[in-house]
Parts: C-alpha cells; structure tokens; sequence
C-alpha cells in the first residue's frame, strides 16, 4: 500500500504571500494532522482532522488553516507569511487517532 | 512549554552493543507513547509504542520501557546496528485530547 503522499515536496515563497500544502493519506485512514518542525527541534502539532471535522488545534495564529475532504485528503493554508514559517511541514495519517504515520514532507522557504 | 524533553542531542555506539535512547514528559495525563525514527530529507517513521496501563513493549531489536512514577520512557536497541543511525524521537498523546507532543529528538550514530 501506497504511504503517505504530500506535495509540494518543496516550496520558495516571499513573505506576505499565501501557500497552500496537499496531504494524501493512508488508504482507509481517516485521520490527518499537520506538523511544523524547524531545524533542531521536534515536530509541532497544527491541526489534527477526522472524518472531515477538526478535532484538535496547536497553538498557531489563525493564519494557518486546513481543511479535510470527503476522499480524506487534507490541505493546509497559511496566509501573510512570515521568514519565521520557513520548515518542513509534516502531514501524518491514522486509521483511528492512535499512531500517527508521516508523509515526507513539504519544505517550505520563505524569503 | 515543553512536555517531551530528550535531554541528549546525540549518542555515539558502537555496533552490536546497546543503544539507549531517553526521554522525559511532565504531563501525568499522556496515555500513549511512540518512537519515531527520522532519517534526513525523510518524514519520521513509526517505530513502536506503549500505552500507560503497560511497563513494557518489545518488538524485535527495539524495546521501550515506560516508568510513569519517574515520568520517563526509554527505548533500548539491542543490537545497534550501522543502519540504525538517524534521528529518534519520543512523542506523547494526552488522553482525550487529539494531540502529539514530541521532544527534540537524539540523533544516534552506530560506529561500525
């Protein structure tokens, strides 16, 4: 079985501008969270989606959203960024909301 | 406010001995623990876990130990092998809430 697909795998952007990252999960997992992690540091949590509804929120500002579709796929927004959003964004999936399991990231530059 | 903490940035082994990787959380109310391993330009892959009613989880060369009345979780990796070299990370869920702490990781190197 195919794991867990994110794209872009890599993105440059200018401060001030929006993005949007894609985040196919598991087949049959229905849950998806969104991780930020800079360099040196663990993951940190976003948002966590199941079955569409959003169960759970980091402490991020309400620049950051995300939605989940019905096929179960996730996108993540961020508006007006900033140089300190510059990371790999982390976009995991779990067939209940027990172990998690990552895609490979989206590496996000903001210049 | 960190909850994980991996107070070792890095550990040096040699091949075939153990591997001894910790961790320490702060909030009594996390009920499920995982490792993680991250190798670079790679998202983290799962590697075993523990829930809070067990002291123990084996699963073949990877073993981690949960001690709730120190707060501490360990994973051992016996024998360490040169392709276990990467980042660990310890991660924690708090019970009822649909979230993950992680630590900052330790990255093992296995000299072979």
């Amino acid at each position: 079985d195919a794991g867990v697909t994110q794209s872009p795998t890599h993105l440059i952007k200018t401060r001030g501008q929006h993005v949007t990252l894609r985040c196919s999960p598991i087949s049959g997992h229905k849950s998806v969270s969104w991780y930020q992690q800079v360099l040196g540091q663990g993951p940190q949590f976003i948002f966590q989606y199941y079955e569409k509804e959003e169960r759970g929120r980091g402490n991020f500002p309400d620049r950051f959203s995300a939605r989940q579709f019905p096929n179960y796929s996730s996108e993540l927004n961020v508006n007006a960024l900033l140089l300190g959003d510059s990371a790999l964004y982390l976009c995991a999936s779990s067939r209940d909301l027990s172990t998690q399991y990552f895609g490979p990231g989206t590496r996000l530059t903001v210049l | 406010d960190q909850q994980v903490k991996q107070n070792s940035p890095s550990l040096s082994v040699q091949e075939g001995r153990i591997s001894i990787l910790n961790c320490d959380y702060t909030n009594s109310m996390f009920d499920y623990f995982l490792w993680y391993k991250k190798y670079p330009a790679e998202g983290p892959t799962f590697l075993i876990s523990i829930s809070s009613i067990k002291d123990k989880n084996e699963d073949g060369r990877f073993t981690v130990f949960l001690n709730k009345s120190a707060k501490h979780l360990s994973l051992h990796i016996v024998p360490s092998q040169p392709g276990d070299s990467a980042v660990y990370f310890c991660a924690a869920r708090r019970y009822n809430f649909n979230k993950f702490y992680f630590g900052s990781g330790t990255k093992l190197n296995v000299k072979p």
